[in-house]
């Protein structure tokens, strides 16, 4: 199975810093990789997918990039409602995997 | 709004059975997939089973393949998951998920379900 791999797994963070995560995956996925917040007690909320496409709704400060095996997602100014877990998901093919989570905490 | 909501979680002992349910309204239920997917005590997000919308396409994880069982009723705009042999590693809560017309990434998340095996 292709194994996701997210880092930093804990990232500090003050409210207006730019922040970003990384999403690998062990083999090639294309484009075909999605990004969920998830706060405490919550379900998760799809951020975007295709690797860079903003769901409806979603702040524009968040933007995702890359492809093949190398991701990222940045949110260009934190926000206090941005204090969160985050985790990348693929869906190229069975079985789906998602990323072991990034939580961003309050420095 | 469009909404999932689970039903059915519950404590039970190693090796019983469970049936969550999840309700879906304000969308057109028959024309897309769904996921269950869980989250184990302070643990990441774990994908569990996938069903296409005509239940012709049915997946499972690894962890889980043999034991439970999905299924939809599209006339009632429901999705189960039929948990048997249970493990204290079941323990967690199940969302359910919509996924997105032709791929599989979750679009729409219910608030979840909590399962607890325990003795």
């Amino acid at each position: 199975d292709i194994q996701m791999t997210q880092s930093p797994s804990t990232l500090s963070a003050s409210v207006g810093d730019r922040v970003t995560i990384t999403c690998r995956a062990s083999q090639s996925i294309s484009t075909s990789l999605a990004w969920y917040q998830q706060n405490p007690g919550k379900a998760p909320k799809l951020l975007i997918y295709k690797a860079s496409s903003l769901e409806s709704g979603v702040p524009s400060r968040f933007s995702g990039s890359g492809s093949g095996t190398e991701f990222t997602l940045t949110i260009s100014s934190l926000q206090p409602d941005d204090f969160a877990t985050y985790y990348c998901q693929r869906y190229n093919s069975y079985p789906w995997t998602f990323g072991q989570g990034t939580k961003v905490e309050i420095k | 709004e469009v909404q999932l909501i689970e039903s059915g979680g519950d404590l039970v002992q190693p090796g019983g059975s469970l049936r969550l349910s999840c309700a879906a309204s304000e969308f057109t239920f028959s024309t897309y997939s769904m996921n269950w997917v869980r989250q184990a005590p302070g643990k990441g997000l774990e994908w569990v089973s996938y069903i296409s919308a005509g239940s012709s396409t049915i997946y499972y994880a690894e962890s889980v393949k043999g034991r439970f069982t999905i299924s939809r009723d599209n006339a009632k705009n429901s999705l189960y998951l039929q948990m048997n042999s249970l493990r204290a590693e079941d323990t967690a809560v199940y969302f359910c998920a919509r996924g997105s017309g032709s791929y599989a990434y979750m679009e729409v998340w219910g608030k979840g379900t909590t399962v607890t095996v325990s003795s």
